[in-house]
């Protein structure tokens, strides 16, 4: 079965500091990756995906992630970061299988700004 | 930009009642998707629906749950008796051909 860990529950950046947010998953072939974003009350934005091709990807509000297949990992970075980024950042796999397969997430990151 | 929309934003029940949760997903998609978070845990995946059925489910997913997409556009969840663990936000998602699934605003549910 496939998992997602993301082993930090709580991080607090500076406003204009860099940012990366870990993300290791547990897949037996390529998967589907996800980042989404929860501001609160709200629901989840698709920041970015990686489904093949450039390891490096690009995603909305300045964001960008690398898969690593030799690390299994997907960590999501941002230059510098604003006081708006403040919010819970999840990581997804997907079966790469087919489009009706469900999403596994990980617990979230929860992402605090200090001004 | 199109999106998924969700109704109710917030529906509160009394324990063994059923609820019918809708969402009106995108229009060119043909995967509908429920999810759900139970305050402060991940999402958790319930089920997906393609061609008119059921085409995936998890453990959760159980006899109490149930979807419907009734008229070519909403896509409903319906939990026929609630209980206490009930109590969540419920997330209706859904994607075309690309593979990428979409969320809407998600409705909470409060089972008293």
């Amino acid at each position: 079965a496939q998992s997602v860990t993301q082993p930090d529950i709580h991080i607090t950046v500076s406003e204009g500091a860099s940012l990366e947010l870990r993300c290791n998953y547990s897949y037996g072939a390529t998967p589907y990756l996800f980042w989404y974003v929860q501001s609160p009350g709200q629901g989840l934005q698709l920041l970015l995906k990686y489904f093949s091709g450039d390891t490096l990807v690009q995603g909305i509000k300045g964001f960008e992630a690398e898969f690593k297949r030799s690390q299994s990992s997907f960590n999501l970075r941002k230059p510098s970061v604003h006081w708006s980024d403040a919010a819970e950042y999840f990581c997804a796999v997907g079966d790469s299988g087919g489009g009706a397969d469900g999403l596994t997430f990980g617990k979230g990151t929860h992402l605090i700004i200090q001004p | 930009e199109p999106e998924v929309t969700q109704t109710p934003s917030h529906q509160v029940t009394q324990m063994g009642q059923e609820v019918i949760l809708r969402c009106v997903p995108i229009s060119n998609h043909l995967y509908f998707y429920w999810y759900r978070q139970i305050l402060g845990q991940k999402v958790e995946f319930l089920v997906s629906f393609y061609n008119n059925e059921i085409s995936e489910k998890s453990e959760i997913f159980d006899d109490q749950f149930s979807v419907e997409r009734p008229d070519g556009s909403n896509f409903t969840l319906k939990i026929r008796s609630t209980k206490l663990e009930d109590s969540a936000m419920y997330f209706c998602a859904s994607g075309g051909l690309s593979y990428t699934q979409y969320f809407g605003p998600g409705t909470r549910l409060t089972v008293l």
